[in-house]
């Protein structure tokens, strides 16, 4: 079964530093998302892609974090510089055309700041 | 905008109990239901799904939800669970239409079931 592929697992890095976070959707899911979870918390969306574009980056702390998605497939999140309050699991989920609705989620990548 | 509260925060069931976990939701226009699961030490995982049509929807592994309009509400029921069901559990609210709406969680409520 295919699946969300995330990289790294696990993260642990200073305040003050740059981290970034890769996501591998399911092949042919035109639809990237990106979601941070708060110990204790929901998933909030961070931002969407619809293929390389930007549909909404609402939610996203633009002064410190950005994502790209340059050829519409794989998509990485960076956040530079890295401040404690950034701590949280970082989630990746993709949807595809035929059922845009359902979001399918990667392991996600556990974000330590120090 | 629309929001998602799920009340119960933690639940603590011995095995064969009944469940049932709460989900009310916020918006006044068409939505898409979700139930999400997280088992420990996995991701994410859709359990079931209300779009249209029959309000009692069936998922995996026995769960079932119930969509009641006049309530806001998508509450999840298993008639017995088991050990294995102990995980985190997320109700989701899609709203709006095409590729531009937004996914809203509630919090979640964390199941333990014991023996």
């Amino acid at each position: 079964e295919a699946e969300v592929a995330q990289s790294p697992r696990y993260k642990i890095t200073e305040k003050s530093q740059a981290v970034a976070f890769w996501c591998d959707p399911i092949s042919g899911h035109a639809t990237l998302y990106w979601y941070r979870q708060i110990l204790g918390q929901g998933p909030e969306l961070l931002v969407q892609f619809q293929d390389e574009s930007v549909v909404d980056d609402s939610q996203l702390p633009k002064d410190r974090f950005s994502a790209e998605r340059l050829k519409g497939v794989d998509s990485t999140l960076k956040i530079q510089p890295a401040e404690l309050g950034d701590s949280a699991m970082y989630l990746c989920a993709s949807s595809s055309g035929l059922d845009w609705e359902t979001q399918y989620f990667g392991p996600g990548t556990r974000l330590l700041v120090l | 905008a629309q929001s998602v509260s799920q009340h119960n925060h933690h639940v603590i069931l011995s095995e064969a109990a009944s469940l049932e976990l709460g989900c009310n939701y916020s918006y006044g226009g068409t939505v898409n239901l979700f139930w999400y699961v997280q088992y420990p030490g996995q991701h994410l995982q859709l359990l079931l799904k209300y779009f249209s049509g029959d309000p009692l929807v069936k998922g995996i592994k026995g769960f079932e939800a119930e969509f009641i309009k006049s309530k806001f509400s998508f509450n999840l029921r298993k008639p017995s669970v088991q050990w294995s069901d102990t995980a985190e559990y997320f109700c989701a609210v899609n709203a709006g239409t095409g590729t531009a709406s937004k996914l809203t969680f509630g919090t979640g409520t964390r199941l333990q079931v014991t023996l």
